[in-house]
């Protein structure tokens, strides 16, 4: 089946140690996003690639970080991760702006 | 900036009873979406609203827009334990430019459903 896929599911971090989490798709879906979803809150975006243009949302942190080197992949690296930055990551894709996301399984990140 | 609010935050229920959770907006936007989480899940797609006026029924739910009003609303029929979970309505206020999708989500409605 054509989905979207994230791993790991859970990932554990020490304070101040790089992370990346992963995502894949098969739906060849040209949009990909990342958002965060901190306990008890709503998703919030991080940032989106439309094909391989990039879009930072104003408010997101720099010590996030995204790579997407094909249309299947796309990357969140977290550079010194802060006990804050413990969440949901949840990616999701779209066929393009007109499209429905479709959103992974979600990383649970834990920082330690 | 868009501001996304629902109503209720948290709704405790009846089996067999209806509500309605409601989410208003702030600005003009293309499509309203509804999801349902279950804890430490993902988020799975419920309905996406495309124009003022739409109605959209899946089992015991049923989802409305009014863009006149920046208002949807996710009604409940009879509702059942197994609905027990929380409900995100999200919209895309991207219109036009180079904002692909962008989607700003309510605060969530955590409902609970007992017997």
């Amino acid at each position: 089946d054509a989905m979207v896929i994230q791993n790991p599911r859970y990932q554990v971090t020490q304070f101040g140690k790089p992370v990346t989490l992963s995502c894949s798709q098969t739906l060849n879906h040209n949009v990909m996003y990342w958002y965060q979803q901190k306990s008890s809150q709503a998703p919030k975006l991080l940032f989106h690639y439309y094909d391989k243009d990039f879009n930072n949302e104003a408010d997101t942190p720099d010590n996030f970080q995204s790579r997407r080197p094909n249309t299947s992949f796309c990357f969140l690296d977290i550079r010194s991760p802060g006990l804050g930055d413990a969440a949901m990551y949840l990616c999701a894709t779209s066929r393009d702006r007109w499209g429905q996301c479709t959103f992974g399984s979600g990383t649970r990140l834990t920082v330690v | 900036e868009l501001k996304v609010e629902q109503n209720p935050l948290f709704l405790s229920m009846q089996e067999g009873k209806n509500y309605t959770i409601y989410c208003n907006y702030s600005t003009t936007s293309d499509r309203l979406y509804w999801y349902r989480q279950d804890p430490g899940k993902s988020l799975e797609s419920l309905f996406v609203l495309l124009s003022n006026g739409a109605v959209k029924q899946e089992g015991r739910l049923m989802a409305s827009l009014d863009t006149k009003a920046r208002l949807s609303t996710l009604h409940i029929t009879a509702a059942v334990h197994d609905l027990s979970a929380t409900y995100f309505c999200a919209v895309d206020a991207s219109a036009g430019g180079t904002s692909y999708g962008k989607l700003t989500f309510g605060q969530g409605t955590i409902l609970t459903v007992h017997p």
